[in-house]
C-alpha cells in the first residue's frame, strides 16, 4: 500500500534563508507522481509542485524545487528565499499510477515557520 | 475567480441532522474528487468521480455519506445522522484529464468546514 511519512512536525527559518522539508514514500508501483501542497491557516490547499516518477530532472517552479532522489524513496521540497508568506503547513501526497486509482495519498504535513 | 468553489464555508450542525455541501470544479476539468480533513492530519480521500460517473470510493465513506456529481459539473456531498466524529473539513478538488495517465493536477477548494454538536 502506498505510504507518505513526514517526519518534521515542524520546522522554522528564517527570512531569506532556504529550507528543505522531508518526505519519503513507499510504493510498489513503479509509476507515480509526487505532488507537493501548501495549506494557509485559511485552509485551502495550494499546489505547489509536482514529479513524476520517471521523470529525469528535479522539478522546480520558482522558488520551489524538489529534490528526488528515487533509489532513497524520498520526495524533499527546498523553499529558496524563504518569505513571510510561506508560513504555512506544507503536504506531501503520491498517486499510483498503473493501480487506475486516483485518489492522492498524504502525509500528515510539516508546519513551516518564517521568522523575520 | 475561476477556481474550485464550496458551499457553504461553515456548518455548525446538531448530532443526527442531515447536511449537504455543494461542489463547482474549475469549468473544464472533468475530474472531481472528495476528501475529508481532521484536525493536524493530511486530507484523506474519499471519492472521485469522472464526469457524472463515481469511479472509487473510500471505505471512509460509510452507508450515511452519499455524494453525486449529477451533470458532471458541480457535486454534492451529502451526510445523513451526522455523528460528532465526522466533524471535519471537507475538500473538493478537480483536475483535467490528462494525456499521461497520472499527471493530472489536483487543484483544491477552500473546504467547507463541518461542527456536529
Amino acid at each position: 500500500a502506498q505510504k507518505i511519512t513526514q517526519t518534521q512536525p515542524g520546522m522554522f527559518v528564517q527570512e531569506k534563508e532556504a529550507v528543505t522539508l522531508d518526505c519519503t514514500y513507499d510504493t510498489s508501483d513503479p509509476s507515480y507522481g509526487l505532488f507537493w501542497y501548501k495549506q494557509p491557516s485559511s485552509g485551502e490547499m495550494i499546489f505547489l509542485i509536482y514529479q513524476g516518477s520517471y521523470d529525469q530532472q528535479n522539478a522546480t517552479e520558482g522558488r520551489y524545487s524538489l529534490n528526488f532522489q528515487k533509489a532513497r524513496k524520498s520526495a524533499n521540497l527546498v523553499i529558496s528565499a524563504s518569505q513571510l508568506g510561506d508560513s504555512a503547513m506544507y503536504f506531501c501526497a503520491m498517486r499510483e499510477t498503473n493501480t487506475g486509482f486516483q485518489k492522492l495519498v498524504f502525509g500528515t504535513g510539516t508546519r513551516l515557520l518564517v521568522s523575520p | 475567480d475561476t477556481g474550485v468553489s464550496q458551499d457553504p464555508r461553515h456548518k455548525i450542525t446538531k448530532r443526527g441532522q442531515n447536511v449537504t455541501f455543494r461542489c463547482d470544479p474549475i469549468s473544464e476539468h472533468n475530474r472531481l474528487y472528495w476528501y475529508r480533513q481532521t484536525l493536524g492530519q493530511g486530507p484523506e480521500f474519499l471519492t472521485y468521480f469522472q464526469n457524472e460517473a463515481q469511479l472509487e470510493k473510500s471505505r471512509l465513506l460509510s452507508d450515511r455519506f452519499s455524494a453525486e456529481r449529477p451533470k458532471g459539473s458541480f457535486s454534492t456531498l451529502e451526510i445523513q445522522r451526522t455523528e460528532q466524529g465526522d466533524s471535519a473539513m471537507y475538500l473538493c478538488a478537480s483536475s483535467l484529464m490528462g494525456l499521461r495517465a497520472g499527471t493530472d493536477t489536483q487543484y483544491f477548494g477552500p473546504g467547507t468546514r463541518l461542527t456536529v454538536l
